[in-house]
């Protein structure tokens, strides 16, 4: 069964400062990784996502995430932070292309002035 | 990249009635469309996957009676919740993927359902 794993419920930094959220896969077989945002009532939006090919994965709004294979993980990071980033984010996963996305269970993100 | 539309945003209706909750892929076809519910503050849970054409695959728990899928066009899927209680309130959302595109999946913005 597939599986993530957001082992933090809140993750608060200042801004200007470097962000990183933790995010940690099961899967079978390769994964197609994804990190979302969220804002209040909102659908989510789409950050960045991993097939194949470079492990470290450039995104939207200047976000970015490595691939960790033999971790299995894909924590989410941005050099430097903005009180506008702060929001929920999701890890998701999948094994196939075309199948559902199976998210983890969120992380607040936090970003004081 | 593509849009997906999600309609109603919010709603509020009587305990004992149904809600129909529309989702459209803008300008791709969606063979494939998911939805999702998700309770405050925590995560996506998956209820069903959606194939054009053919019957819903709910997932363990959800009740197919309950919670009825249509995905009549490659391009409209529909969600009613048929005799709605209040414990089904929640924020529903649908995404889309097709196999021809990118993996990627896009996300209608959410039906917030509140049921009185």
């Amino acid at each position: 069964a597939q599986s993530v794993a957001q082992p933090e419920d809140q993750v608060n930094v200042a801004e200007g400062n470097p962000l990183t959220v933790k995010c940690t896969y099961s899967v079978s077989g390769n994964p197609y990784l994804f990190w979302y945002v969220q804002y209040p009532n909102r659908g989510l939006q789409f950050l960045l996502k991993y097939i194949t090919g470079d492990n470290l994965v450039k995104g939207s709004y200047g976000f970015e995430a490595e691939f960790n294979k033999s971790q299995t993980s894909f924590h989410l990071k941005k050099p430097s932070a903005l009180v506008s980033d702060s929001a929920l984010y999701f890890c998701a996963v999948t094994a196939r292309a075309g199948t559902a996305l199976i998210f983890g269970k969120g992380t607040t993100l936090s970003v004081s002035s | 990249g593509a849009v997906v539309s999600q309609h109603p945003s919010w709603v509020i209706c009587k305990s004992g009635t149904s809600v129909k909750i529309e989702c459209r892929s803008l300008d791709f076809q969606a063979t494939t469309m998911f939805w999702y519910r998700q309770f405050p503050k925590q995560s996506l849970m998956l209820m069903a996957t959606s194939n054009e054409g053919s019957k819903a695959t709910y997932e363990q728990g959800v009740e197919k009676d309950k919670f009825l899928i249509n995905h009549a066009s490659l391009t409209l899927s529909t969600l009613t919740v048929t005799s709605a209680h209040p414990e089904d309130s929640s924020f529903y959302i649908c995404s889309a993927r097709t196999p021809g595109l990118n993996t990627e999946a896009f996300f209608g913005q959410g039906t917030r359902l509140t049921v009185v």
